[in-house]
């Protein structure tokens, strides 16, 4: 079956460590996107990359890193750096630079401990 | 201002009655448009994309204003399942970045 999926589903992380959560499609999309998602609030864009070996910071990239080795994996970093990283945050891939529609995985729920 | 505005509602809908609701967006040069529906704790899940003419997925009709820069869903005869947060996306032209909206939520009530 294609599709998108994130590991872990939940992760706890104590102050001050740095945590990678997991993102891989085998949907062949191009682009891939982390969101992150506080309670009862919408969607923010973390990072966004559209081809191998490149990508661009969103509206909220402080504290946060990423990479893009292959096409398939686009993984997230939270480091120390970000103050309130307790969230939801979903990964997505579209096809086409977002001229297409985006397919997210199951999210990832972080929470410090 | 918000690159992406919707009214976060509630809205409250009895069973069998019909819903609309608005999403406005700034850049005039975004090309796609698209709703998602997120249940509570859950990834969002396209529901339907939004095209120039305006389209229809059974009970779901999307509309686009370009002129106005706004995009509708209107939910005829709402079920119970129709409760959850309904998303509004706008690719950010060029490059394609995609924006969310916060969300309205509906609430389908028996």
């Amino acid at each position: 079956d294609g599709g998108i999926t994130q590991s872990p589903k939940y992760l706890f992380r104590k102050e001050g460590q740095n945590v990678t959560l997991s993102c891989e499609q085998n949907l062949n999309h191009d682009a891939m996107y982390w969101y992150r998602q506080d309670p009862g609030q919408g969607l923010r864009l973390i990072y966004y990359s559209q081809i191998v070996n490149d990508f661009q910071k969103g509206d909220i990239a402080e504290g946060y890193s990423v990479s893009r080795e292959k096409k398939e994996s686009f993984p997230l970093t939270v480091t120390s750096a970000q103050k309130n990283p307790t969230a939801f945050y979903l990964c997505a891939s579209s096809m086409d630079r977002g001229n297409t529609e985006a397919f997210f995985g199951q999210g990832t729920r972080l929470t410090v401990v | 201002r918000k690159e992406v505005e919707q009214d976060p509602g509630p809205f409250n809908v009895p069973e069998g009655a019909t819903v609309a609701f608005n999403c406005t967006y700034s850049n005039s040069a975004s090309q796609s448009f698209f709703w998602y529906r997120q249940d509570c704790r859950k990834e969002p899940k396209l529901l339907m994309s939004v095209y120039s003419s305006g389209n229809e997925d059974g009970r779901f009709t999307a509309q686009l204003n370009r002129a106005s820069q706004y995009i509708s869903l209107l939910i005829r005869d709402s079920k119970l399942s129709d409760s959850a947060t309904y998303l509004c996306v706008v690719n950010g032209g060029g490059w394609g970045k995609l924006q969310f909206g916060a969300g309205t939520q509906v609430v389908v009530t028996p």
